[in-house]
């Protein structure tokens, strides 16, 4: 078992639709939680870190269930520009090693 | 004012050969990593230095090395390409290694290696 898992994908979406993404990790003891984003052919980029309390920037916004070890990823009124992969990444241990699932595929369409 | 870059951006190269690929970052971070993202879009940390220690070395073959001359620079050096060796290698930095903090790893813009 993979120890970031995430939904495969692709999600076709229209515009103005909202998209949730989830993922699950297997090590109880990982400490911090992100979320990154990568465009076709170019490197990974934050897109925003995932608090317990779960967090929000403009139409992002994602969650943490540390008990069921979930992380979920909301996009409201998607944007053309918004379609690239989208990847939950997970940090194991005090040594800042970053654990990134496989990514979700996400395209919006006009 | 790039923060991260990688030289060459791509690379073909036969098997056999032995090849380097550069990465500096000017963000005055005192880590930096190495990281492999194969086709299937995987993508697996590598190594990691902090301050020109080395602090993570994942199951890698030991054809590949790193080196750090300085805390802004850490190349990787790839004896004996193979096949299987294709992929694009990102080199990433952050601040700082270790404690639940959540510093931000900034990443290259990716080497893509071709092995023939």
């Amino acid at each position: 078992r993979k120890e970031v898992e995430q939904d495969p994908g692709p999600f076709n979406v229209p515009e103005g639709a909202t998209v949730a993404f989830n993922c699950t990790y297997s090590n109880s003891a990982s400490q911090s939680f992100f979320w990154y984003r990568q465009d076709c052919r170019k490197e990974p980029k934050l897109l925003m870190s995932v608090y317990s309390s779960g967090n929000e920037d403009g139409r992002f916004t994602a969650q943490l269930n540390r008990a069921s070890q979930y992380i979920s990823l909301l996009i409201r009124d998607s944007k053309l520009s918004d379609s690239a992969t989208y990847l939950c990444v997970v940090k194991r241990g005090s040594q800042g090693n970053l654990i990134f699932g496989k990514g979700t595929k996400l395209s919006v369409k006009p | 004012d790039t923060a991260v870059s990688q030289t060459p951006k791509y690379l073909v190269t036969q098997m056999g050969n032995d090849k380097s690929i550069k990465c500096e970052q000017n963000l005055g971070h005192d880590t930096m990593y190495w990281y492999k993202q194969d086709s299937k879009k995987f993508l697996k940390i590598m190594f990691s230095y902090n301050n020109k220690e080395l602090i993570i070395n994942e199951t890698v073959p030991n054809r590949f090395s790193p080196k750090s001359p300085d805390k802004a620079h850490l190349n990787l050096h790839i004896n004996s390409l193979e096949l299987g060796d294709s992929a694009v290698y990102f080199c990433a930095s952050s601040r700082r290694v270790g404690g639940a903090g959540t510093d931000t790893q900034y990443f290259g813009p990716g080497t893509r290696l071709t092995v023939l």
